[in-house]
């Protein structure tokens, strides 16, 4: 019965590295979103996926960000070319959709991204 | 633009007082919303989710519904320092099913 899971929980990278975060949604969960939180602020929605598609990736920035959530394996997050502005938390979450609006949002533990 | 909007806080209350946390949203197509609680260097964490108009109580938490006043609440009874967290008040619109946050309410129980 395991939740949402992402890895990995910490990831330092320099400035013009790539950073690829992981979410594998809870079982049965066909809806995965991403979201990035600063200290002390909300949650920012980036973007949110079904297998193989994109359904909206209106929180995305437009260059570097990208994300992917394929028939088998994990979603995944990637940023190239991290920059500071880049450090944050970046959560997943995961939703089985029940119709009219319906069907609860668990979130993973989280990936906090450091750069140096 | 679909907006959650929450005071900021910080709210302050004393241990065994009840903690009113207030959320206004802007979709008035909106058809669930729920309650998250956050605790620092945490994700955060379902705690209540409420889909009609009214009141709907789990244990010490009680959420309420008004649709026609696009307003949504979660009171918390009894409170303790364990409940000292950020509360996130979440909205999803019928369209699209995406999820629309608050910035969240800072809550401090004090012992």
């Amino acid at each position: 019965n395991a939740g949402v899971m992402q890895n990995p929980r910490h990831l330092v990278r320099r400035r013009g590295q790539e950073a690829r975060l992981r979410c594998s949604p809870m079982k049965g969960h066909s809806h995965v979103y991403w979201y990035r939180q600063l200290p002390e602020e909300g949650l920012k929605f980036m973007v949110y996926l079904q297998k193989e598609n994109i359904i909206d990736e209106s929180g995305m920035p437009k260059e570097r960000f990208s994300a992917e959530f394929p028939k088998e394996g994990p979603s995944i997050l990637r940023i190239q070319q991290v920059v500071r502005g880049d450090s944050a938390a970046y959560f997943c979450a995961s939703s089985l959709i029940l119709g009219q609006g319906r069907g609860e949002l668990f979130f993973g533990s989280g990936t906090q991204l450091s750069v140096l | 633009q679909k907006e959650v909007e929450q005071n900021s806080g910080p709210l302050s209350v004393p241990e065994g007082a009840i903690a009113s946390l207030n959320c206004t949203y802007s979709d008035r197509g909106s058809q669930s919303f729920f309650w998250y609680r956050q605790y620092s260097g945490k994700s955060p964490e379902l705690i209540m989710s409420i889909y009609s108009n009214g009141d709907k109580e789990d244990g010490r938490f009680t959420a309420q519904l008004n649709k026609a006043s696009q307003y949504v609440s979660l009171l918390i009874r009894d409170s303790q320092p364990s409940d000292s967290a950020t509360y996130l008040c979440a909205v999803n619109a019928n369209t699209g099913n995406q999820f629309y946050f608050g910035t969240g309410t800072s809550l401090t129980v004090i012992p």
